[in-house]
């Protein structure tokens, strides 16, 4: 069982390039989340979907776009990358049967170093 | 502004001792606290959980404590193993908000053998 799986785990673009994170999880779980995580300041979230085809605004949303046409994959982009998009990114994701809030963890994938120069 | 704050950056406990980390919260209408461990090149791995209808939760050798009234949550190891030697982060949801999660800054803690 992969649980989250994140591709690429290593890029590197110049400043104004675009890219596009995948995150694919094997689990059947209905929200999926993407973090940004960068010295002294934790993970923030930058977006979430809550079940296929919708999307919703974290933390930092500001420069990503993201996309959720299958249940299992969730896709991160950076239409015009910037240095301050240099960081980790993590995938999660969680089970919520039902809708509404429940007590369940997230599962997180391996993450993306991704530098911008 | 940091809704859920790590102070201590860093933490080295003794093989065998105790470790406790600690955690701050500002936002009252968090009731889901959650505590992860991550290794270096690994993502976050869950590792305990309370509700706020409880004050202490047990899993092994790892038990996270909550005063609401405080604010204040904190994680116990005993006895701390090398293993444990991770950079740990709490994270907390609100209520009504499906599963959004704030995390910590973390606190990276080192067992010495």
């Amino acid at each position: 069982n992969a649980g989250v799986t994140q591709t690429p785990k290593f890029r590197v673009l110049k400043t104004g390039q675009s890219m596009t994170l995948l995150c694919a999880q094997d689990m059947n779980h209905e929200y999926m989340y993407w973090y940004r995580q960068d010295p002294g300041m934790g993970l923030r979230l930058i977006h979430y979907s809550v079940g296929e085809g919708t999307t919703a605004k974290g933390e930092v949303p500001d420069g990503y776009n993201v996309s959720r046409l299958k249940k299992q994959n969730f896709l991160l982009g950076l239409e015009s990358a910037a240095p301050s998009q240099t960081s980790v990114y993590f995938c999660a994701s969680s089970y919520t049967p039902g809708g509404g809030p429940v007590d369940s963890p997230l599962h997180f994938g391996n993450g993306t170093r991704l530098t911008v120069t | 502004d940091q809704q859920v704050k790590q102070n201590s950056p860093s933490l080295s406990v003794q093989e065998g001792r105790i470790s406790i980390l600690n955690c701050d919260y500002t936002n009252s209408m968090f009731d889901y606290f959650l505590w992860y461990k991550k290794y270096p090149a690994e993502g976050p791995t869950f590792l305990i959980s309370i509700s706020s209808i409880k004050d202490k939760n047990e899993d092994g050798r790892f038990t996270v404590f909550l005063n609401k009234s405080a604010k204040h949550l904190s994680l116990h190891i005993v006895p701390s193993q090398p293993g444990d030697s991770a950079v740990y982060f709490c994270a907390a949801s609100p209520v009504g908000t499906g599963n959004q999660f704030y995390f910590g800054t973390g606190t990276s803690l080192t067992v010495i053998p």
